[in-house]
């Protein structure tokens, strides 16, 4: 079955930069697109972007796209989402989903941003 | 931007009642509106995509309608486990997927 399996919980210093990981198995990796998700303290979704697994395009959200990056390693069938200059705005669960439609979701990462 | 509303923000009903959740498009998004559900400290689960395809396994109580600007989530029958925040999505403009703020459905 699909699985994405995520990177666990980190607590980060405003200013500095974030990676999570999102591991996928029980499919061919270059099948679905990933995107991530995230969502504040008790806040709705943000969709971040979007990265096609097969040729790595990318769309950014426009929010964010000075301060993204997703890149994929197929080696290892895991797709990466970097944030820099994080801010406590920045505080939130993070997901990758897979499929047009969200099929599939990672468990979730939280990040906390505070000095 | 295609801003997303949904509402109401808070619906409390009983078991057994249907429910009827509302979510408006700021433009067309043509039939590209997919409905989530969200229980605290979980992952959304996908309901319905495509304005009203049901995802594999998601009960038949749960019908998604609409075109165009204005859609629909009915709950029929509503049961215990359904109490959770729903959202909706567009994929209408792919460089700029948006969601609606969701509502919350209380069963009591």
């Amino acid at each position: 079955q699909v699985q994405l399996v995520q990177s666990g919980p980190e607590m980060k210093k405003p200013g500095a930069s974030l990676k999570v990981s999102c591991k996928a198995s029980g499919y061919s990796f270059t099948t679905y697109g990933i995107s991530w998700v995230r969502q504040a303290p008790g806040q709705g979704l943000e969709w971040m972007g979007w990265i096609n697994t097969y040729n790595d395009n990318t769309k950014y959200s426009r929010k964010l796209q000075d301060r993204v990056t997703m890149t994929t390693d197929t080696s290892t069938n895991t797709v990466y989402m970097e944030l820099q200059s994080l801010t406590s705005d920045d505080t939130a669960v993070y997901y990758c989903t897979a499929t047009d439609h969200f099929d599939y979701w990672g468990q979730g990462s939280l990040v906390t941003v505070s000095s | 931007e295609i801003v997303l509303t949904q509402s109401p923000a808070t619906l409390s009903l009983s078991p057994g009642e249907r429910a009827t959740l509302s979510c408006r498009a700021s433009q067309t998004v043509y039939t590209y509106l997919t409905w989530y559900q969200q229980k605290p400290g979980q992952a959304p689960r996908l309901l319905i995509y495509d304005a009203s395809k049901r995802a594999t396994g998601i009960p038949d109580r749960f019908t998604g309608s609409g075109s165009g600007t204005d859609f629909s989530l009915t709950i029929s029958s509503l049961e215990p486990e359904d109490s959770a925040i729903y959202y909706c999505r567009q994929r209408s403009d792919w460089t700029a997927i948006t969601f609606g703020q969701g509502t919350r459905l209380d069963i009591k």
